[in-house]
């Protein structure tokens, strides 16, 4: 089984400053690793996502993630947020094989973003 | 255009009176899950099915049903709604090939049991 979790429920930050949301992840068995977002009355949308290869992932409106096997850890990063990056902040992760192909999410991050 | 279709966005029911909210995906998903998402907690499963007539429980399967007749549609269904499950649900497919990217989501379906 899989279980992730986001260190910080609420994360306040000025706009233009730069910002991290945490996850780290337990599984006994390799995973993908993903981080959604979710808009004020949307659904969720896949920001990025680690499948293999180089730990560096980038992904839409600026974002970006670094594995961190030894520290199971999928941190989420943005250099300068906009207002518009306000919302809910999910990271999740899928075993490679065996057990549910949908993901286990974690408790979500609402990144509040002020002028 | 892929995507997952839920209905309604927007009920409210009284305790007790049987409710379907319905899930259908164009993109000929395996697999598909339904969650309900509440303050704090998160997204906690539900239901989820890796195939037709394929359904297994999830963390929070009480006083649910789901049925899976066909692989595009996966109806969550409430026999006797109780105020508790006042929630925001969400209906997510996902292919078999782990590695094409994750789920796709619904818009979700507020449900207010009054």
């Amino acid at each position: 089984a899989q279980s992730v979790t986001q260190l910080d429920s609420q994360v306040p930050v000025f706009e233009e400053a730069p910002v991290e949301l945490r996850c780290n992840y337990s599984s006994s068995v390799s995973v993908y690793l993903f981080w959604y977002v979710q808009y004020p009355n949307q659904g969720l949308q896949l920001l990025l996502k680690y499948l293999s290869g180089s730990t560096l992932v980038k992904g839409i409106n600026g974002f970006e993630a670094e594995f961190n096997k030894s520290q199971t850890s999928f941190h989420l990063r943005k250099p300068s947020v906009h207002i518009s990056d306000t919302a809910e902040y999910f990271c999740a992760v899928s075993p490679l094989s065996g057990g549910s192909y949908i993901p286990t999410f974690g408790r979500g991050t609402s990144l509040i973003v002020h002028p | 255009e892929a995507q997952v279709t839920q209905n309604p966005r927007y009920l409210i029911t009284v305790t007790g009176k049987k409710l379907t909210v319905t899930c259908s995906q164009n993109m000929n998903h395996e697999y598909m899950s339904w969650y309900r998402q509440d303050p704090g907690l998160g997204l906690r499963q539900i239901y989820y099915s890796m195939n037709v007539e394929v359904t297994d429980k999830g963390d929070v399967p009480e006083g649910y049903k789901v049925s899976r007749k066909e692989k595009r549609n996966f109806p969550l269904i409430l026999e006797s709604p109780s105020p508790n499950q006042t929630s925001l649900y969400f209906c997510a497919s996902s292919p078999r090939d782990r590695g094409s990217g994750g789920a796709f989501f619904g818009q979700g379906t507020r449900l207010t049991v009054v």
